[in-house]
């Protein structure tokens, strides 16, 4: 298993401005994650965080507005850039162990007035 | 695309009684997850599942592989209170990430 922490919990933010989320692992992982989960709804994936190489991004993200790093095998951040009310949601951090057993921050409540 | 369908969608139920719940896919999955997420926090992992068939238990939880390998089911038994949350079913999908189903949202009455 995996423990998995994340910084902030919870933010309000100015429209235009850009919010970076850490997210720490308390062990070597191979795959890396970041989803967006609005209240009652299920996880939409944003993009796999690679070590050493730029994020693979999901269909209907990009990289200008969500730029993440990854620079090593416990550690990755995602920033939500120019912010705007419709970024309003929850992003979780995951973290994928052995197989396919995959584990989650606790998420990070942003809200953008 | 590859989707998972849960149901139902949500349950009531007396705290006590049994829960049962299923997640289904047009196309055959070879892992199935099932997952529980609390108000205001990430999703827990309850049950891995690797195997046609195979029958896996955590505690009062207890999660079965489809021998179709495209539905596999949740079972809760004599719930209590602190089984109120989300309820999410996953698996690899072709890129190998994972697709989730919709969620079940379960409430128990004290």
């Amino acid at each position: 298993s995996a423990v998995i922490s994340q910084k902030p919990s919870r933010d309000i933010c100015q429209r235009g401005t850009s919010l970076t989320i850490q997210c720490q692992v308390d062990s070597q992982v191979t795959m890396m994650f970041w989803y967006r989960q609005q209240p009652g709804q299920s996880l939409t994936l944003i993009a796999t965080a690679n070590q050493g190489s730029e994020a693979t991004y999901e269909s209907g993200f990009v990289i200008d507005k969500f730029p993440i790093s990854r620079p090593n095998l416990t550690f990755s951040t995602l920033t939500v850039s120019n912010m705007s009310p419709e970024d309003s949601s929850i992003y979780l951090c995951s973290a994928r162990t052995a197989v396919y057993e995959q584990y989650f921050g606790p998420g990070t409540r942003l809200t953008v007035t | 695309g590859q989707q998972l369908n849960q149901s139902p969608q949500s349950m009531f139920i007396q705290e006590g009684e049994d829960v049962s719940m299923n997640c289904t896919s047009s196309s055959i999955f070879n892992t199935w997850l099932w997952y529980k997420q609390d108000p205001g926090e990430g999703p827990v992992l309850l049950i891995a599942l690797y195997k046609a068939g195979e029958l896996t238990s955590n505690g009062r939880l207890t999660a079965q592989f489809g021998i179709t390998r495209k539905d596999s089911f949740l079972n809760i038994s004599a719930s209590i209170p602190s089984d109120v949350g989300i309820y999410f079913c996953a698996g690899p999908g072709n890129t190998g990430k994972l697709i989730f189903g919709q969620g079940t949202t379960l409430q128990v009455k004290p």
